[in-house]
């Protein structure tokens, strides 16, 4: 069965304290995965898709990295702003467009 | 742009209710998606729209959820009697066909008592 897991459930920081957060996944086939950022109350924010093992993607502080099994979103001097809930989901290859989300990881980056 | 809506953002409702979820996709966005999180849960995919079909209604729990998806624009998702473990947030996304990205709305946080 597809599954997505997610380490540490939950990470304090303090600010510029730089960290990484771990997604594992163990798919059939992988044909993205997708990192997003929720806020309380929000809805999942878009942040970064990726499709093949070795890529990289940035974004201001941010930067998420892919293996064959798993990606990892590190975090750069991270500022209280940064503090949500990370969340990594997969889409099979296939017809499927589902994703397939892991729990998250609760972030909170203090002064 | 206006991004992905969803309408109510709250509901609270009894045990044998029926309770009506809204979402207006992004225009454009052939794609549209229902997922829930239930508490201490991950969000899981209930059912994927193309325009106005279903292409897929795998995650769909049981008999009482019935989602629509009006000439291909909004979509509803009706929950008919709800049941207490029906509670949680209901997530609506959307996408562009041949994109994977997909958009999500704000959520509609259900509670049944």
């Amino acid at each position: 069965e597809d599954q997505v897991t997610q380490s540490p459930e939950a990470l304090r920081l303090q600010e510029g304290e730089s960290s990484s957060l771990n997604c594992s996944y163990t798919v059939s086939g992988l044909r993205g995965l997708f990192w997003y950022r929720q806020d309380p109350g929000k809805g999942p924010e878009f942040l970064f898709t990726l499709y093949s093992a070795g890529e990289e993607k940035e974004k201001e502080r941010l930067k998420a990295t892919l293996t064959k099994k798993e990606s990892f979103l590190h975090i750069t001097a991270p500022k209280p702003e940064d503090s949500a809930t990370y969340l990594c989901a997969v889409r099979m290859t296939g017809t499927a467009s589902k994703l397939t989300f892991g729990t998250g990881t609760r972030l909170q980056v203090t002064l | 742009e206006a991004g992905v809506t969803q309408f109510p953002s709250h509901s609270v409702i009894e045990k044998g209710q029926t309770v009506t979820l809204r979402c207006d996709p992004i225009s454009g966005h052939d794609n549209l998606y229902w997922y829930r999180r239930v508490m201490g849960k991950e969000i899981k995919f209930l059912l994927h729209f193309v325009k106005e079909s279903k292409q897929d209604e795998s995650g769909m729990p049981n008999n009482r959820f019935l989602a629509e998806r009006t000439g291909g624009t909004y979509s509803t998702l009706k929950v008919q009697p709800a049941e207490l473990e029906d509670s949680g947030v209901y997530f609506c996304a959307s996408s562009f066909s041949g994109r994977e990205t997909q958009y999500f709305g704000p959520g509609t946080r259900l509670l049944v008592l």
